[in-house]
């Protein structure tokens, strides 16, 4: 998985709770993502940064905020964890803008679950 | 925003077959797009790709083939094996902005 490690692999959590997920990357690439996807759904954009301190929304962004202090590590967190968050949560990276046609590689996922 | 339709959800094909998986796009503006196959439990893989300002690309078995007119892009295996199951995905790309299809889960039977 191309340098990228996504931890913790799986959570169990409540409703109400504060939850941060974390990306490493060893590639150092300058951009990273954060995806969630659900069954039978395709992966979507929840923020993306494009360098340390650079972030930006995605389209599903509301219910979650991002840090990235460090060119290997992206975070997201849930500030108060509700059930429709329930999700496996994708890390991805690029070495160049993905609209440029940076090709972006994919961790190997969180699977949260939010009782 | 971008609209990608992804189809069919579902594809059997017998080994040696060819696969065909077809995407539309709504927004004119995505010029870069993508083809993921995933696997059960893992992190999806790019397997091909096609930029705006061209029609086809081929990998070995596997092909895209990219109609901006219509704004439809199709992604075409020949000779498929058992270990061309998975989860396949397109994707329609502008900027940082993405899109993705919701998947076409293939079987291939030996």
């Amino acid at each position: 998985d191309a340098g990228i490690t996504q931890s913790p692999r799986h959570k169990v959590t409540e409703t109400g709770t504060p939850v941060t997920l974390r990306c490493h990357q060893t590639e150092n690439h300058r951009y990273m993502y954060w995806y969630r996807q659900d069954p039978g759904h395709g992966l979507r954009l929840i923020h993306y940064s494009y360098g340390v301190k650079d972030t930006d929304k995605g389209e599903v962004s509301d219910g979650y905020s991002v840090s990235r202090s460090k060119t290997e590590d992206f975070l997201l967190t849930l500030e108060s964890a509700t059930s429709s968050q329930t999700s496996v949560y994708f890390c991805a990276i690029s070495e160049s803008r993905y609209g440029n046609g940076g090709e972006q590689f994919f961790g190997p996922g969180t699977r949260l679950t939010v009782l | 925003g971008e609209n990608v339709e992804q189809h069919p959800s579902t594809l059997s094909v017998q080994e040696g077959d060819s696969a065909v998986i077809k995407c539309t796009y709504s927004d004119s503006a995505s010029n870069y797009f993508p083809w993921y196959k995933q696997e059960l439990g893992k992190g999806p893989q790019l397997i091909i790709d096609i930029r705006s300002n061209v029609g086809e690309k081929k990998d070995q078995r596997i092909a895209v083939t990219l109609n901006k007119t219509a704004k439809h892009f199709s992604l075409h295996i020949t000779e498929t094996q058992p270990e061309d199951s998975a989860v396949y995905f397109c994707a329609a790309i502008w900027g940082d902005k993405s899109t993705f299809g919701d998947g076409t889960t293939l079987t291939v039977k030996p």
